[in-house]
């Protein structure tokens, strides 16, 4: 069955620094993979998407992602973190029936 | 475009009352909605599928008799938890997609956040 393994229940990292938070899928086939972000009490945004073609991924906020098949990976990076950047993110992917398949998340605390 | 609405955003209640949560789309017809499930510092849990016009499919452990689901037309879909204990105040959030959209990816509803006294 499709499923997403999101290794770091937590990461705190200082603003400015750089980020990647790690993703990994188990999936038969191409997985159509996803990175949402979810502030507190809020719902999700999508950050960003794969499903074919260029492995490297540009997203909104400036994040972005690269599907490495032979990793069986799809973390997603940001060159400098901001403040706001501080939420929950989820790795997930598509399951057989179009529904999601969420990974546990990984909160991302910014230190000032 | 693709926004997905749900209403309300918020509802506290007694236990053993019933409790409906809509999910709208606003801007798209929405053939397949799901409903995920998602307590507080945890992810989010598939419970049901819905297709427009058919009876829902809901995931192993979910009470199809607790958390009834109705997708009677192609831009709404309700969640109604019956007989709501505390047990079941969690986060709840609704997807939509649509064939007219882009195929593979869902769109999510803000959450409706129930709370059973």
């Amino acid at each position: 069955a499709q499923s997403v393994t999101q290794p770091d229940i937590h990461i705190t990292v200082s603003e400015g620094a750089s980020l990647e938070l790690r993703c990994n899928y188990s999936y038969g086939a191409t997985p159509y993979l996803f990175w949402y972000v979810q502030s507190p009490g809020q719902g999700l945004q999508l950050l960003l998407k794969y499903f074919s073609g260029d492995t490297l991924v540009q997203g909104i906020k400036g994040f972005e992602a690269e599907f490495k098949r032979s990793q069986s990976s799809f973390n997603l990076r940001k060159p400098s973190v901001h403040w706001s950047d501080a939420a929950e993110y989820f790795c997930a992917v598509r399951g057989n029936n179009n529904d999601m398949r969420f990974g546990a998340g990984t909160r991302l605390t910014v230190k000032p | 475009g693709a926004v997905v609405s749900q209403h309300p955003s918020r509802v506290i209640c007694k236990s053993g009352t019933s409790v409906k949560i809509e999910c709208r789309s606003l801007d798209f017809q929405a053939t397949t909605m799901f409903w995920y499930r998602q307590f507080p510092k945890q992810s989010l849990m598939l419970m049901a599928t819905s297709n427009e016009g058919s009876k829902a499919t809901y995931e192993q452990g979910v009470e199809k008799d607790k958390f009834l689901i109705n997708h009677a037309s192609l831009t709404l879909s309700t969640l109604t938890v019956t007989s709501a204990h505390p047990e079941d105040s969690s986060f709840y959030i609704c997807s939509a997609r649509s064939g007219d959209l882009s195929y593979n990816e869902q769109f999510f509803g803000p959450g409706t956040r129930l709370t059973v006294l």
